[in-house]
């Protein structure tokens, strides 16, 4: 079946715009993670849902950032007044803890370049 | 708080040769851990866990507590096993991985 998709795959804005990334995860998965992948950092963890409720929002840099899913189904990444250093490839991951797999599916990731 | 570090940034070797990416992890409970691979191009994928115990593409991966150490290993690199490799804990209860930095792994004919 289909796997997790993200949109757009590229993006690139102006300091001090807003955007919004977008994520698709597998149908029935009813977690759903943002990581943020930037060069010197890694990997970081953003945000977890479980269903459309965020249990884990430890990981969000600044109230800057901000996520919603809605229908248990997709998830809205929104960075407002985009700074250089949000510059990195946002991963969205899925996974459906209830089977007892704690396996993560992650996109292909939007690259976000802050010009 | 947990935390998971790979010493290494890159690993080169040559095909045949064998391989042993570190992980050590620092964290007080139980975790799990991981080991996620990315091929060039190509998306994040998890290679192999610890509690399944398995052998995947050749690679293994023991936990060791004493050491908090779960380091990766082949014992005949090949070609096509040159990816970033990215050790990964998650924490009791819980479902969110901590990664480590990434260990980009290169294997030379």
């Amino acid at each position: 079946g289909a796997g997790v998709s993200q949109s757009p795959s590229n993006k690139v804005t102006e300091k001090g715009k807003d955007v919004e990334l977008r994520c698709d995860p597998i149908s029935g998965h009813t977690a759903l993670y943002w990581y943020r992948q930037s060069l010197g950092q890694g990997l970081e963890f953003l945000i977890y849902f479980q269903g459309n409720s965020a249990p884990d929002k430890s990981g969000l840099p600044s109230d800057r950032f901000s996520a919603e899913r809605t229908g248990g189904s997709v998830s809205t990444l929104t960075i407002q007044r985009t700074q250089q250093e949000d510059s990195a490839v946002y991963l969205c991951a899925s996974s459906s803890p209830g089977t007892g797999s704690y396996e993560q599916y992650f996109g292909p990731g939007t690259r976000l370049t802050v010009t | 708080a947990q935390r998971v570090t790979q010493p290494e940034k890159l690993l080169s070797v040559f095909k045949g040769a064998p391989v042993e990416l570190k992980c050590n992890y620092s964290y007080s409970g139980s975790p799990e851990l991981f080991w996620y691979v990315q091929y060039s191009r190509q998306r994040l994928q998890l290679l192999l866990r610890h509690i399944s115990r398995e052998s995947i593409k050749g690679f293994t991966a023991d936990l060791n507590k004493g050491e908090t150490s779960f380091h990766l290993k082949k014992p005949f690199a090949q070609e096509e096993d040159s990816a970033m490799y990215y050790c990964a804990l998650v924490r009791s209860g819980y479902s969110t991985l901590t990664f480590g930095k990434g260990t980009m792994l290169l294997v030379s004919p």
